[in-house]
């Protein structure tokens, strides 16, 4: 059973569209949830992470978290060329030190 | 703005070679972790490293594979005898406390080709 799905795309949206990616899991025991973004050939770069369920917004990222679903949201608003990048959820238990990542989310924003 | 650091950015090296993979992790984090990720495929867990010492491993973290912080700024990923699987994309990363900061910082990965 896979820990953490995600759709790998390819995703591609008009610059100034909103775009929703999403990854589901199966382990009840998750309780941080982070996005990553990554550009190719480098190193994932932190976006934004959550604790347990609700929301949390910063600037044009939204992360939203529905633990009952076991589903997990990054909306980004005004999405602009430079937002081109492949997407990683990944998420952990309250204990232990290891992140599961999803495969990554490939997005292009088209100007 | 402070990074994790990985050196070589490319290594390539023939099969049953040892290989030493560096990073300098972020000067005040103190838990620290090697994942990979083979292209097209997942990012994977390693191991993670606290008070010098092993916290946790994966299943991928075989004897083949050590880690080690020899002089208190750098932390190294060791494969004793290359396999032709072990072609992946290495990231160091480190986080200022354990994971549940939820914050997770990687360096640009350390590109690894076995021939």
């Amino acid at each position: 059973q896979k820990e953490v799905e995600q759709d790998p795309g390819p995703l591609s949206v008009p610059e100034g569209a909103i775009v929703s990616l999403n990854c589901t899991y199966s382990n009840s025991a998750f309780q941080y949830f982070m996005w990553y973004r990554q550009y190719s050939r480098k190193g994932p770069e932190l976006l934004m992470y959550t604790y347990s369920s609700g929301n949390k917004e910063d600037g044009r990222f939204t992360a939203q978290v529905d633990k009952s679903s076991k589903y997990i949201s990054l909306f980004i608003r005004d999405s602009q060329p430079s937002d081109s990048a492949t997407y990683l959820c990944a998420m952990n238990p309250i204990t232990g030190n290891q992140f599961y990542f999803g495969t990554g989310t490939s997005l292009t924003v088209i100007p | 703005e402070p990074e994790v650091t990985q050196t070589p950015s490319h290594q390539v090296t023939q099969m049953g070679q040892e290989v030493i993979l560096r990073c300098v992790p972020i000067s005040n984090h103190l838990y620290f972790y090697w994942y990979r990720q083979i292209l097209g495929q997942k990012v994977e867990f390693l191991v993670s490293f606290y008070n010098n010492e092993i916290s946790e491993k994966s299943e991928i973290f075989d004897d083949q594979f050590s880690v080690e912080r020899p002089d208190g700024s750098n932390f190294t990923l060791k494969i004793r005898s290359t396999k032709l699987e072990d072609s992946a994309m290495y990231f160091c990363a480190s986080s200022e406390g354990t994971s549940n900061t939820g914050e997770l910082f990687f360096g640009e990965g350390s590109r690894l080709t076995v021939l």
